[in-house]
């Protein structure tokens, strides 16, 4: 089936510092995109709609001055957290839509996130 | 809006034996339903699909759920379970228009050896 991939797995930086996730369809083009996060032993929460060749759609309560993301290519979306806080660590989740495949939704590996 | 429910936050089973996970949503038209499955520390795995057809969808490791259009609902099934199975199990439809996932609350499925 498709896959979708996301790097890093984990990633641990200090307060204030800027880190990017991506998030690539490995074998299938991707004109929209999804970013969840996911707190210990909850759903996802959606946090914005990437659109390849336009801005990003951001879910209300969602900054997107601190959450930003660039859908540069069909294949890849990446989500840069900016001036990172302890709060914002968490498991952050991408999605694709293979639409050839009647729009069935893939998932990424997940990202771990940790702020120090 | 599609809504999706899953009234089971925790279910446990004795290995080898079957589990039925529930899964209710809200629509009065045709819909997509979707079980994706999330190991510990792991991302979602799709477990199975319904778009259209057949209303009886097998999945890997064994699943199979059922769309059942008058009971609004798409129960995940597994006739025996095993220890690799224990999992977060998620529900999930498309809302209309967009392709914008609504999840259930997601069940936790712990098999007792």
């Amino acid at each position: 089936g498709a896959v979708v991939s996301q790097h890093p797995s984990w990633v641990i930086c200090k307060s204030g510092t800027s880190v990017k996730i991506e998030c690539r369809s490995l074998d299938f083009q991707a004109t929209t995109m999804f970013w969840y996060r996911q707190f210990p032993k909850q759903s996802l929460m959606l946090m914005a709609t990437s659109n390849e060749g336009s801005k990003a759609t951001y879910e209300q309560g969602v900054e997107k001055d601190k959450f930003l993301i660039n859908h540069a290519s069909l294949t890849l979306s990446t989500l840069t957290v900016t001036s990172a806080h302890p709060e914002d660590s968490s498991f952050y989740i991408c999605s694709a839509t293979n639409r050839v495949e009647g729009n069935t939704i893939y998932f990424g590996e997940g990202s771990w996130l940790t702020v120090v | 809006a599609q809504s999706v429910t899953q009234l089971d936050s925790q279910v446990p089973v004795f290995e080898e034996a079957p589990v039925e996970l529930r899964c209710n949503y809200s629509s009065s038209v045709s819909v997509y339903l979707f079980w994706y499955v999330q190991y510990p520390n792991q991302g979602l795995q799709l477990l199975l699909k319904y778009l259209s057809g057949s209303t009886l969808v097998k999945g890997i490791n064994g699943f199979e759920a059922e769309f059942n259009k008058s009971q609004t609902s798409f129960h995940l099934r597994k006739p025996s379970v095993h220890i690799s199975d224990t999992a977060e199990y998620f529900c999930a439809a498309p809302n209309f228009g967009n392709e914008k996932l609504t999840f259930g609350t997601g069940t936790r499925l712990t098999i007792i050896p």
